[in-house]
């Protein structure tokens, strides 16, 4: 049972525009969530993260966005670059544990 | 500074053999995470150490699957009478536990083909 989900495998979007990643998890007691990116034959790169007791973090291009009510968050990325062409992961911890649960992942393209 | 670091990035394991996995944290790191990350999925927890207790190994596979960090550092896992299904790609992560946030620090992952 996948507590965490990123249902759509793939996204293409055109270099300048809005990337947005969406992720769902079905578990309350998640109070934590990440973003991770991943190039080929290396490791997940730590990109954003989230709190329970917000609604909203950004860092430079990069926003996450929860909605605890409807356990879903989303990562925008604006403007996309053909740079951030990888695998992004979102990721979920719950109080008291230092513990992830990754979703599956999905392949994002930037076009030039 | 370094990062994490794995060894070796690959192994080829014939069904049966014993392999062991060396993991080497940030300095200074406290915690250590090992996950599995099969062809298409997401890395998938296994166990966790605090210092050299091992707090969590719930989600080793088997009784196959052995995990050990004795002096509180490096962290090898250890798979014994490899299966097939034990092909994946093995991520070690730290962090620095008690700075408030999750975020973990990942190696390059060892890819484990068991033919």
């Amino acid at each position: 049972d996948q507590q965490v989900k990123q249902n759509s495998p793939s996204l293409s979007v055109q270099e300048g525009r809005i990337s947005i990643l969406n992720c769902d998890y079905t578990n309350s007691m998640f109070d934590y969530f990440l973003w991770y990116k991943k190039y080929p034959a290396e490791g997940p790169t730590f990109l954003i993260s989230i709190s329970s007791i917000k609604d909203k973090n950004e860092d430079g291009r990069f926003t996450v966005f929860l909605n605890k009510s409807a356990k879903h968050l989303s990562l925008h990325i604006v403007p996309s670059q053909p740079g951030d062409s990888a695998v992004y992961f979102c990721a979920a911890s719950q109080g008291g544990s230092e513990k992830l649960v990754f979703g599956k992942g999905m392949k994002l393209t930037v076009n030039p | 500074g370094a990062g994490v670091s794995q060894s070796p990035r690959y192994k080829v394991a014939k069904r049966g053999q014993d392999v062991a996995l060396r993991c080497d944290p940030i300095s200074g790191h406290v915690s250590l995470f090992w996950y599995q990350q099969a062809l298409g999925q997401g890395p998938e927890f296994l166990t966790y150490f605090q210092n050299e207790a091992q707090l969590d190994k719930s989600g080793l596979p088997s009784d196959r699957f052995f995990a050990e960090r004795p002096e509180g550092s490096v962290s090898t896992l250890k798979i014994q009478r490899t299966q097939q299904e034990d092909s994946a790609v093995y991520l070690c992560a730290s962090s620095f536990l008690g700075d408030g946030s999750y975020e973990q620090y990942f190696g390059p992952g060892t890819r484990l083909t068991v033919t």
